[in-house]
């Protein structure tokens, strides 16, 4: 079965800070990977995904991420925070004919003016 | 284009009481997902159907919860008897097996179990 690990639970970062979400998931075989952001009292969005080619993906609001095969790691990056990015943010795996998607327990970001 | 619609958005109701929730996916996804998301166990997939097919429900808590796909446009999650612990946000969310897992979520419901 797959699984997927966040790292961070609760991060607090100024305003222009570094960010760096971790995430590992455990599966055999060829997985999708993603990001969803959950604003306050919002439903989840697809922030970016990786499905093959350069491991390096990049998505929206100036998010990125990288996919280490050999780490079993998706981390999420954005150099400079804002106080917009205050969310939820779930890394999820994908896997499977039907596609199957399994989420992280979720980060929640929280960005200080 | 609509999105995916669930409703309610918002149900309150007594613990015992059968409480039904609904889901209309996008046109032309194949796959449909429910999801229960708390604070104490994140999001949870409970569901999942192809071509409105039950594909896994193994992440479903117990008998008192069921769901079906009686066509490709509604889905319902069904909780008979309701208890205080099944409240939670309940999420829908669709894709398209040709875009690889991308999901499209609904606006959730938020059920509060007294």
């Amino acid at each position: 079965a797959q699984s997927v690990s966040q790292h961070n639970h609760h991060v607090i970062l100024s305003e222009a800070a570094s960010l760096e979400l971790g995430c590992n998931y455990s599966y055999g075989g060829t997985v999708n990977l993603f990001w969803y952001v959950q604003y306050p009292g919002q439903h989840l969005q697809l922030l970016l995904k990786y499905f093959s080619g350069d491991p390096l993906v990049k998505g929206i609001k100036g998010f990125e991420a990288e996919f280490i095969k050999s780490k079993f790691s998706f981390n999420l990056r954005k150099p400079s925070v804002q106080w917009s990015d205050t969310a939820e943010y779930f890394c999820a795996v994908g896997s499977g004919g039907y596609q199957k998607v399994t989420f992280g327990t979720g980060t929640k970001l929280q960005v200080i003016p | 284009d609509a999105g995916v619609i669930q409703s309610p958005r918002h149900e309150v109701t007594e613990m015992g009481q059968e409480v039904t929730l609904r889901c209309k996916p996008i046109s032309g996804h194949n796959s449909l997902f429910w999801y229960r998301q708390t604070m104490m166990r994140g999001l949870e997939l409970l569901i999942y159907f192809n071509n409105n097919v039950p594909i896994d429900d193994s992440g479903m808590p117990e008998d008192r919860f069921s769901a079906k796909m009686p066509n490709a446009s509604f889905s319902t999650l069904k909780i008979q008897p309701s208890e205080p612990r099944d409240s939670a946000v309940y999420f829908c969310a669709s894709s398209s097996t040709g875009a690889t897992g991308e999901l499209f979520f609904g606006e959730g419901s938020r059920l509060t179990v007294l």
